[in-house]
């Protein structure tokens, strides 16, 4: 199974300021088909990022993501409150899918 | 708009199977492009995915769960199911039900709200 390593575990930033999160794979991610989701406090996850760097219909402009092989990057340019979350990645290039173990973002 | 929503007992004993059902609103287990999926959450913890099932009963599972998992389709098209053989207390979880995307294994959305199922004898 791929294992992903999300880091940091924890990331406290200002409302305005730039996140960064990332995700190593243990192996490379076939095509690069990496899955970001956003899991609000008592809320089921909800995918915000597939493909690495394709946004949902419904994410915000102020998300991305980039990377490849086994590096992947979320970014959020422009921290908002209500972007507190905890964020998992997730690899669909490979059976069984496998997630990160979270990064949670504390505004 | 598409939304699903889990339902079955929140307490088992060890041993038990355990039952879920998953129903689905605004679209139907025969949409072509999607995979219907279980996931589960240990509070506080990571996700595992249990397994998936396609609208003609196929389905793929993950090899953790050695062989105690089995996903069908309902007897209405707006349903599937989920059952767990022999669980016990590391079963402990959210179960979740989400709509897969059928590109190579495929991510998930949307996401039922989840329920807890607590193993406790």
């Amino acid at each position: 199974d791929i294992a992903l390593t999300q880091s940091p575990d924890t990331l406290s930033v200002s409302p305005g300021e730039r996140a960064t999160l990332s995700c190593r794979a243990s192996e490379t991610v076939d095509s690069d088909y990496l899955a970001w989701y956003q899991q609000k406090q008592g809320q089921a996850p909800r995918f915000i990022i597939f493909g690495a760097s394709f946004r949902a219909d419904d994410t915000p402009d102020r998300f991305s993501g980039s990377g490849s092989g086994t590096d992947f990057t979320l970014t959020i340019s422009s921290v908002e409150p209500e972007d507190s979350a905890v964020y998992f990645c997730q690899q669909y290039g490979s059976s069984p899918v496998t997630f990160g173990q979270g990064t949670k973002l504390e505004i | 708009q598409v939304h699903l929503q889990e339902a079955g007992p929140g307490q088992l004993r060890p041993s038990e199977t355990l039952s879920l059902t998953c129903t689905i609103f605004g679209a139907s287990v025969s949409d072509g492009g999607f995979y219907w999926t279980w996931i589960r959450q240990v509070p506080g913890k990571g996700l595992e995915w249990l397994g998936s099932l396609y609208h003609t009963g196929a389905a793929s599972f993950n090899p953790s769960l050695k062989n105690r998992v089995g996903m069908f389709v309902g007897t209405s098209e707006n349903q599937f199911s989920l059952e767990l053989t022999s669980v016990s207390v590391e079963d402990s979880a959210v179960y979740y039900c989400a709509r897969q995307f059928s590109v190579r294994y495929g991510w998930f959305g949307p996401w039922g709200q989840g329920a807890l199922v607590t193993v406790s004898s």
